[in-house]
């Protein structure tokens, strides 16, 4: 199985800062990684997939990159509905597997 | 507009089996490319995949559940079902079903979730 170390696993930011979340394949999945929104007590909402292609409907102050198999989530400008936790995913083989999930709060 | 909702027992015993149906709306599985994925997740905890069904009937399976899982659906109602066999207290999940395209293969609507608690 493909694993996927998401970090950090907790982070506090201010409005209208910027924090980076990351995920570390444990192999070349070719870009084939997306990043999720959960608020709490709701189903998980997709941000980004590709690695970078942003999903219809989502701010443009997410976005998404990758250096080899680390992939990055970044959020700008921190708005307070932005409290949640991130989930990335790998997409390129079976079995799918998420990372562990990043808490994102907001001071 | 695409929708999906699970529905399930809510609370079973351990050994039993857990039937679970996704209902959606806004597409079929009977469309060239479309498919309907199970992932659940344990209260505070992360995401597990579970199972795939596609379009052509195809189905893939988290090796890590052996072969207790059995994914199905029925086209001409808009559903897809998952059956657990043999549960235990670490089945305890909010379990999701969600759409997922070809190609593509992420997870593009989710539904809202439904809780199962296995319990003695």
């Amino acid at each position: 199985d493909i694993q996927m170390t998401q970090s950090p696993a907790s982070l506090s930011a201010s409005l209208g800062e910027t924090v980076t979340i990351e995920c570390l394949a444990s192999e070349d999945i070719y870009s084939n990684l997306a990043w999720y929104q959960q608020k709490p007590g709701k189903s998980p909402q997709l941000l980004i997939y590709d690695a970078s292609s942003l999903q219809d409907g989502v701010p443009s102050r997410f976005s998404g990159s990758e250096s080899g198999t680390q992939y990055s989530l970044e959020i700008n400008s921190l708005q307070s509905e932005d409290a949640a936790t991130y989930f990335c995913q790998q997409h390129h083989d079976y079995p799918y597997t998420f990372g562990a999930g990043t808490k994102l709060e907001l001071k | 507009q695409v929708t999906l909702k699970e529905s399930g027992p809510g609370i079973l015993q351990p050994s039993q089996t857990l039937s679970l149906t996704c209902t959606f709306s806004g597409f079929s599985l009977s469309t060239y490319g479309m498919g309907v994925g199970w992932i659940r997740q344990p209260s505070g905890k992360g995401l597990e995949w579970l199972a795939n069904i596609w379009w052509d009937d195809d189905k893939y399976y988290n090796p890590s559940l052996k072969n207790r899982l059995t994914i199905s659906k029925d086209t001409s109602n808009n559903q897809a079902f998952l059956k657990i066999t043999n549960v235990d207290t670490a089945d305890t999940a909010t379990y999701y079903c969600a759409r997922i395209v070809y190609g593509y293969n992420y997870f593009d609507y989710w539904g809202q979730g439904v809780m199962v608690t296995v319990s003695s």
